[in-house]
């Protein structure tokens, strides 16, 4: 069955220090893969997305993401967090069609 | 643009009572799609549209539940009756192409709480 699972439900990092949120995926083909933020009170927005080609994509506010085909993975990563990036994040397949799975989310508390 | 827009953004009603969503996509989006986002469940797509026409409705919970979009800028979601555990916040959101093209463009979404 096709699932995407965020093992971390929430994650404490220092402001100024590297993030990496983890993602893994299940499904058959090569997926369409992304990253969303959610602050609270609000709608979803697109970090960046994978859909071929180079495997590490750049996304907004200094994002970015590795696809490992190998590993099933689409990690996200930041090296150096600022306090407006405490949210949550979700990871996203996009299957056959026009169904996204969403990943269950990683809530990130940044802390001075 | 102003992005896909929802209202309203807050609903509280009480149970049995009927409670409409509204959503606007962005102008020149083929596709539209419905969302109901739970702490229990997160986020799971219940219906999408393309060109007005609804594709798969096969995420709507029950016949309680129902969605129509009459014109390419207004979709509804409809429930009725309400029941506390509808309690959700619901998200529309577009894409204006295929998977593989685009992505989707999210809504602020409707915080629904029935009592």
């Amino acid at each position: 069955a096709q699932s995407v699972t965020q093992p971390d439900i929430h994650i404490t990092v220092s402001e100024g220090a590297s993030l990496e949120l983890r993602c893994n995926y299940s499904y058959g083909a090569t997926p369409y893969l992304f990253w969303y933020v959610q602050s609270p009170g609000q709608g979803l927005q697109l970090l960046l997305k994978y859909f071929s080609g180079d495997t590490l994509v750049q996304g907004i506010k200094g994002f970015e993401a590795e696809f490992k085909r190998s590993q099933s993975s689409f990690n996200l990563r930041k090296p150096s967090v600022h306090w407006s990036d405490a949210a949550e994040y979700f990871c996203a397949v996009e299957t056959g069609g026009f169904k996204t799975i969403f990943g269950a989310g990683t809530r990130l508390f940044v802390k001075a | 643009d102003a992005g896909v827009i929802q209202s309203p953004r807050h609903e509280v009603t009480e149970m049995g009572q009927e409670v409409t969503l509204r959503c606007k996509p962005i102008s020149g989006h083929d596709y539209l799609f419905w969302y109901r986002q739970t702490m229990m469940r997160g986020l799971e797509l219940l219906i999408y549209f393309n060109n007005n026409v609804p594709i798969d409705d096969s995420g709507m919970p029950e016949d309680r539940f129902s969605a129509k979009m009459p014109n390419a800028s207004f979709s509804t979601l409809k429930i009725q009756p309400s029941e506390p555990r509808d309690s959700a916040v619901y998200f529309c959101a577009s894409r204006p192409g295929l998977p593989g093209t685009d992505t989707q463009y999210f809504g602020p979404g409707t915080r629904l709480t029935v009592l």
